[in-house]
């Protein structure tokens, strides 16, 4: 079963406002992922976070990661209408197995 | 460099048929993925390999589903016989090892009627 649960399901934002999302995830892992996947394509990486690492950024993306809680928040800042994706995030566990969560529906309205 | 490659991108096939997927992972990368994606779920792994070894294959529905990769780098996913709730994406990926970044194929879409 995937272990890695994203919320909301679905976020819809004005172009320009920031969009949040979540990550929550159920044993030890050895990082966190988050990818997007545009309609109809494959998913496409956006930023690894470690297990020892509290916070990562890249471009306009920010990454949280709190094991104690296990659970990664995704910020996005000023959005644009091409980040409309659905968002997710994976966990490869220290088993090795790769789960990715159920996705979070961005909409970005122009 | 080139990325993972996928074939076909598109299949319609009638319940009880056979059907096979391709997939052509990135030169070097030990570890490849299938996962199965329903539309509006997220992706579900079917099984993961490290070279041509499997390294999990806990959600692979065996009686139907198989998948090789001789040689340690293409892979095949087979479907005998299709049911209607395996309409789906099938998407492939792979890295350079265990755990690290992804990088998926474009998918192939099937559709069992």
């Amino acid at each position: 079963s995937q272990q890695g649960e994203e919320d909301p399901q679905a976020l819809s934002i004005q172009e320009g406002e920031n969009a949040t999302m979540n990550c929550s995830y159920k044993t030890s892992i050895n990082n966190l992922q988050w990818y997007r996947q545009n309609s109809g394509r494959g998913l496409v990486h956006l930023i690894l976070i470690r297990s020892n690492e509290r916070e990562k950024h890249s471009g306009r993306l920010r990454v949280t990661l709190d094991t104690s809680k296990k659970s990664s928040s995704l910020l996005i800042t000023a959005s644009r209408a091409a980040d409309t994706a659905s968002y997710f995030c994976a966990t490869p566990s220290t088993g090795n197995q790769f789960y990715f969560g159920t996705g979070t529906s961005l909409t970005v309205i122009p | 460099e080139a990325g993972v490659a996928q074939s076909p991108r598109y299949k319609i096939i009638e319940k009880r048929q056979s059907v096979a997927f391709w997939c052509n992972p990135i030169s070097g990368h030990a570890t490849l993925y299938w996962y199965q994606q329903i539309l509006g779920q997220g992706p579900k792994l079917l099984i993961q390999f490290q070279n041509n070894g499997v390294v999990d294959d806990s959600q692979l529905p065996k009686d139907r589903f198989s998948a090789e990769r001789l040689k340690g780098v293409d892979s095949t996913l087979k479907i005998q016989p299709a049911k209607l709730e395996d309409s789906a994406v099938y998407l492939c990926a792979s890295s350079r090892n265990v755990g690290n970044i992804q990088y998926f194929g474009a998918g192939t879409r099937l559709s069992v009627l």
